[in-house]
């Protein structure tokens, strides 16, 4: 059984760093094909994809946000961290991580975490 | 970027209803499109990969088709547990995006 869990402050104030932690189980981040992406959803507003990490610890990062995005893993802890800097109230979503999947002819987000609702306040 | 649209924003049906929802990419995207529901307090479920493949698990009243730059997500006979927010995804270049979203509700 996969599954994944977000876990991370609820609350930030502007200008600071957002980390997050993506705790997974059920596959390994080791197995080819397979990776962890960081999603987030602002309250009435569409999926934003921000940054994925693959089994060959390749990376890529939303082009707007590239700047202030870093991903790591720790296959040995089954982990994902994303820290998002600067953080602004506009920044106030619905995190989501989810796993990836690659075939030769598409990759998806097979599995979902629940999501983390983070507010960006003073 | 690959920016995706969907039409309809919203629409309304009843139940037992085709629905059909369209995606169009703005360039190729072959066939990596993705199709997701979306409830509120839930976490997306993928529906449809590879714009026509039925994701384990998934009804099969759930559909999908094209290639290219234009997409279909079909519901045969919508359910009341159909209604949700749906998003089509490319997975084509370097990073993915979604559509807007299309929200169906109850007429």
């Amino acid at each position: 059984q996969i599954t994944l869990k977000e876990s991370g402050p609820t609350l930030v104030k502007p200008t600071q760093t957002l980390t997050l932690t993506c705790t997974f189980s059920g596959f390994s981040l080791s197995t080819s094909g397979v990776g962890v992406g960081w999603i987030r959803q602002p309250p009435g507003k569409a999926l934003e994809c921000l940054a994925l990490i693959s089994w060959n610890d390749d990376k890529r990062f939303s082009p707007s946000l590239k700047s202030r995005l870093t991903i790591t893993k720790d296959t040995s802890k089954n982990q994902v961290v994303l820290t998002m800097t600067s953080m602004d109230p506009m920044d106030t979503a619905t995190y989501y991580c989810a796993r990836f999947d690659t075939l030769p002819t598409t990759s998806y987000f097979d599995y979902w975490g629940q999501g983390t609702l983070v507010t960006v306040s003073s | 970027d690959i920016q995706m649209t969907q039409s309809p924003s919203s629409l309304s049906a009843s139940v037992a209803d085709r629905v059909t929802i369209t995606c169009r990419a703005s360039q190729n995207i072959n066939t990596y499109l993705n199709w997701y529901q979306c409830k509120p307090g839930n976490a997306p479920k993928l529906l449809i990969y590879g714009a026509s493949n039925l994701h384990i698990g998934v009804p099969s009243r759930f559909g999908g088709s094209g290639s290219g730059t234009d997409f279909t997500l079909t519901i045969s006979s919508l359910q009341p547990e159909d209604f949700a927010t749906y998003y089509c995804q490319q997975t084509y270049n370097t990073l993915w995006t979604f559509g807007q979203g299309t929200k169906v509700e109850i007429k």
